[in-house]
C-alpha cells in the first residue's frame, strides 16, 4: 500500500498570506490528524477528521482550519498567516478513530512565513 | 502547558549498548503510551505502545516500562544499532477520548559505531 503523501513538502510564504496543504491517507484509512511540529514545542494536535467530520481540535486559533472530502483526502488552511506559523505540519492516518490503531504519518509540509 | 516532557534532548550510546530514553507526563487521566522514531525528512513511524494496565511490554530490541505513580515511562533499547540514530518521541493520551495525542519535544538519540 502507498503511504501518506502530503503536498507540497515545502513552502515559503509571507506574513498575512494564506495557505492550503494538502494530505491524502493510506487507502482505506478515514481518519486523518493534523499535527504542527516546532522545534520548542515538539508534535502538537491540529485536528482529527473522520467521515468528513471534524472530531476533535486542538489548541490553536480559528485561523487554522480544516476539511476531509468523501474520499477522505484532508486539506488544511491557514489564513493571515504569521512568522510563529513556521513548522512541519505532519498528517497522520488511520483505519478507525482511536489511538489504539496506529496512526502513520506523512513526511510533513515544511512551511517558511517570511 | 506540557502533558507530556522528555527533558534530555539528546543522548549518544555506543553501539551494543542500551540506550534508556525517559519521558514523564502530567495528566493523569492519560491511559494509553507511545513511542514514535523520525528519521530526518520522513514522518515519525510507530514504534511500541503500553496500555496503563500493564508496567512493561517488549517487542524485540524494544522494551517500555510504565511507572504510574511516578508518571514517569522509559525506552529501553537492546542492544542499540547505529540505524537506531533517530528522534524518539513518547506520546500520551486517553482511550476512551478523542483520537489525539499528546507528544514530548522529543530526544535525538545518536548510536556510534
Amino acid at each position: 500500500k502507498a503511504g501518506v503523501t502530503q503536498t507540497p513538502r515545502y513552502l515559503i510564504k509571507t506574513r498575512g498570506q494564506q495557505v492550503t496543504l494538502s494530505c491524502s491517507p493510506i487507502s482505506g484509512h478515514r481518519s486523518v490528524s493534523w499535527y504542527q511540529q516546532t522545534p520548542g514545542q515538539g508534535l502538537q494536535f491540529l485536528f482529527e477528521y473522520f467521515s468528513e467530520t471534524q472530531r476533535n481540535k486542538g489548541n490553536f486559533p480559528g485561523r487554522f482550519s480544516g476539511r476531509q472530502f468523501s474520499n477522505s483526502r484532508s486539506e488544511m488552511n491557514v489564513s493571515t498567516l504569521e512568522l510563529g506559523d513556521s513548522a512541519l505540519y505532519l498528517c497522520a492516518s488511520s483505519p478507525r478513530t482511536s489511538v489504539q490503531e496506529t496512526q502513520y504519518f506523512g513526511p510533513g509540509t515544511r512551511l517558511l512565513v517570511l | 502547558d506540557q502533558k507530556v516532557k522528555q527533558n534530555s534532548p539528546s543522548l549518544s550510546v555506543q553501539e551494543g549498548r542500551i540506550s534508556i530514553l525517559n519521558c514523564d507526563y502530567t495528566n493523569s487521566m492519560f491511559d494509553y503510551f507511545l513511542w514514535y522514531k523520525k528519521y530526518p525528512a520522513e514522518g515519525p513511524t510507530f514504534l511500541i505502545s503500553i496500555s496503563s494496565i500493564k508496567d512493561k511490554n517488549e517487542d524485540g530490541r524494544f522494551t517500555v516500562f510504565l511507572n504510574k505513580s511516578a508518571k514517569h515511562l522509559s525506552l529501553h533499547i537492546v542492544p542499540s544499532q547505529p540505524g537506531d540514530s533517530a528522534v524518539y518521541f513518547c506520546a500520551g493520551t486517553v482511550v476512551t477520548g478523542a483520537n489525539n495525542l499528546f507528544f514530548g519535544t522529543g530526544t535525538r538519540l545518536t548510536v556510534i559505531p
